[in-house]
């Protein structure tokens, strides 16, 4: 069964510091996979997705990706974290049809000054 | 820009009331979802829709149902709110593989 795991319920990092935010899923076929982040009280949003090709991804607000098959993994990586940057961030694995998503449970940022 | 809505922000509703939750997507989009999501469980599928009509079981269907009479709309339904149906509810609605998310209806049922 297709499933998504982070196992990082919550983290704290400093400002100006990197961060890895990480995501393993379980899928048989070639995964789509997404990273989405959603602030206090608002809907989600995407931030990148990967479907094929280069799997180093670059998405919005600085945050970048890197698929790793033989992993299992699609972690997400900023250098440099901003006081804006506190969240919640949640993977996301899409069936090929496009009629299925899984989500992680998400982690929580907190990002301190 | 696609835009998902959600008829209600903040709902507070009793034991017992009939809810509707409603969102309309404007991108002509055939697949729309419903979701809940809980802290610590991330989000749970409930309902989605793949067509008018059209109407398929997510992880969490009990106590919900829905309904799709037009495209754009998709409308979750708790027949009779229970307190634990208290939660966040987001709709989202997809082109072939992507997400769109509503705001998300905070609801407290009393």
């Amino acid at each position: 069964a297709q499933s998504v795991t982070q196992p990082d319920i919550h983290i704290t990092v400093s400002e100006g510091a990197s961060l890895e935010l990480r995501c393993n899923y379980s899928y048989g076929a070639t995964p789509y996979l997404f990273w989405y982040v959603q602030s206090p009280g608002q809907g989600l949003q995407l931030l990148l997705k990967y479907f094929s090709g280069d799997t180093l991804v670059q998405g919005i607000k600085g945050f970048e990706a890197e698929f790793k098959r033989s992993q299992s993994s699609f972690n997400l990586r900023k250098p440099s974290v901003h006081w804006s940057d506190a969240a919640e961030y949640f993977c996301a694995v899409g069936e090929t049809g496009g009629n299925q998503f899984y989500f992680g449970t998400g982690t929580s940022l907190t990002v301190i000054p | 820009d696609v835009k998902v809505t959600q008829s209600s922000r903040y709902l507070v509703k009793r034991t017992g009331e009939k809810v509707f939750l409603e969102c309309v997507q404007d991108m002509d989009h055939e697949n729309m979802f419903w979701y809940r999501q809980d802290p610590g469980l991330g989000l749970r599928l409930i309902y989605f829709s793949y067509d008018v009509k059209m109407k398929e079981k997510g992880d969490i269907p009990e106590g919900y149902s829905v309904s799709r009479e037009k495209k754009e709309r998709f409308s979750l339904i708790l027949e009779s709110a229970s307190t634990n149906q208290t939660s966040m509810y987001l709709c989202a609605s997809s082109s072939p593989l992507r997400q769109f998310f509503g705001p998300g209806t905070r609801l407290t049922v009393l």
